[in-house]
C-alpha cells in the first residue's frame, strides 16, 4: 500500500462550490505539507503542519483553509473555488530533522 | 526574480546520451541542494541529496553543487527512456525545514 495517499485523484467542480482535498500517511511522519503544480510555475507551498497543533501559512495560502485531525490526516480546504485554482495538488510528509520529503500521487483539480 | 530558476525545457535527448540539468539560486543561504524526479501523473520522488559544495555520485546520476556560482547540476550518464521525466531541483537553508523548488525540466529520452 501506498506510504502516502490522497482523495480524490481526479475532481472537477463548479465556481463557488466548497471542496476538500484529503491526505492521510502511514510512515509515522509528523510534518505535512501542501502544496499545488502548475505548468511553467513548478511547486508552490500551501500550507504546512509540524504537528498535530501546529498549522503555518505558506507561499499562496490565500483561498485555502486547513485542517489537521490526527497525526496522520490533513485535509486541504477550498471553501469557494475559482478557476485559477484548478491544478495539480500534491500532500508531502517528512520526518523531523529530515531533509527529505515524500509526496502522495497528488489530485488533479479542474475548476469550471 | 525567483530564488530559484530552472529552465523547463523540454529537453530532448537520444538514448546514450549524457545528459545535463540545472539550476541557478540567487540566495547564499541555501546549503542543502536535492533533486526530484517526477514520472507522469506521478508525485516526486527524490533523487539525489547533497550537502554545500561538491560532487556526489549514484550509479549514473552526479549532482554538483558549486556555491561560489550558486549553481547545481544533475549528470545522467547513459540515459535511457525510463529516464524521461519532470527533475526538480530544490534546496532549502540550514535550520529551515521547508525547501524551495526549481520549476522542473521535463527530460525526454527517445529510443
Amino acid at each position: 500500500d501506498a506510504d502516502v495517499t490522497q482523495t480524490p485523484r481526479n475532481r472537477i467542480t463548479k465556481t463557488g462550490k466548497r471542496i476538500m482535498l484529503e491526505c492521510s500517511q502511514t510512515k509515522g511522519h509528523d510534518r505535512m505539507y501542501w502544496y499545488r503544480q502548475d505548468p511553467g510555475l513548478g511547486l508552490r507551498l500551501i500550507y504546512y503542519s509540524f504537528d498535530v497543533k501546529d498549522i503555518n501559512k505558506g507561499e499562496i495560502s490565500d483561498g485555502y483553509s486547513v485542517s489537521r485531525q490526527a497525526q496522520a490526516k490533513f485535509s486541504l480546504s477550498l471553501e469557494s473555488a475559482i478557476p485559477n485554482q484548478t491544478a495539480l495538488y500534491f500532500c508531502a510528509t517528512s520526518d523531523a530533522g529530515s531533509y527529505e520529503q515524500y509526496f502522495g500521487p497528488g489530485t488533479r483539480l479542474t475548476v469550471t | 526574480q525567483k530564488e530559484v530558476e530552472q529552465d523547463p525545457g523540454p529537453l530532448s535527448v537520444p538514448e546514450g546520451a549524457i545528459v545535463s540539468l540545472n539550476c541557478t539560486y540567487s540566495n547564499s543561504a541555501f546549503q542543502y541542494f536535492m533533486w526530484y524526479r517526477q514520472y507522469s501523473r506521478k508525485g516526486p520522488e527524490l533523487l539525489m541529496y547533497t550537502y554545500s559544495s561538491g560532487n556526489k555520485e549514484d550509479g549514473r546520476f552526479t549532482a554538483q553543487v558549486d556555491k561560489s556560482s550558486k549553481y547545481i547540476s544533475l549528470f545522467i550518464r547513459d540515459s535511457q527512456p525510463s529516464d524521461s521525466a519532470t527533475y526538480l531541483c530544490a534546496m532549502k537553508k540550514g535550520g529551515s525545514y521547508i525547501p524551495t523548488f526549481g520549476r522542473g525540466t521535463s527530460l525526454i529520452v527517445h529510443p
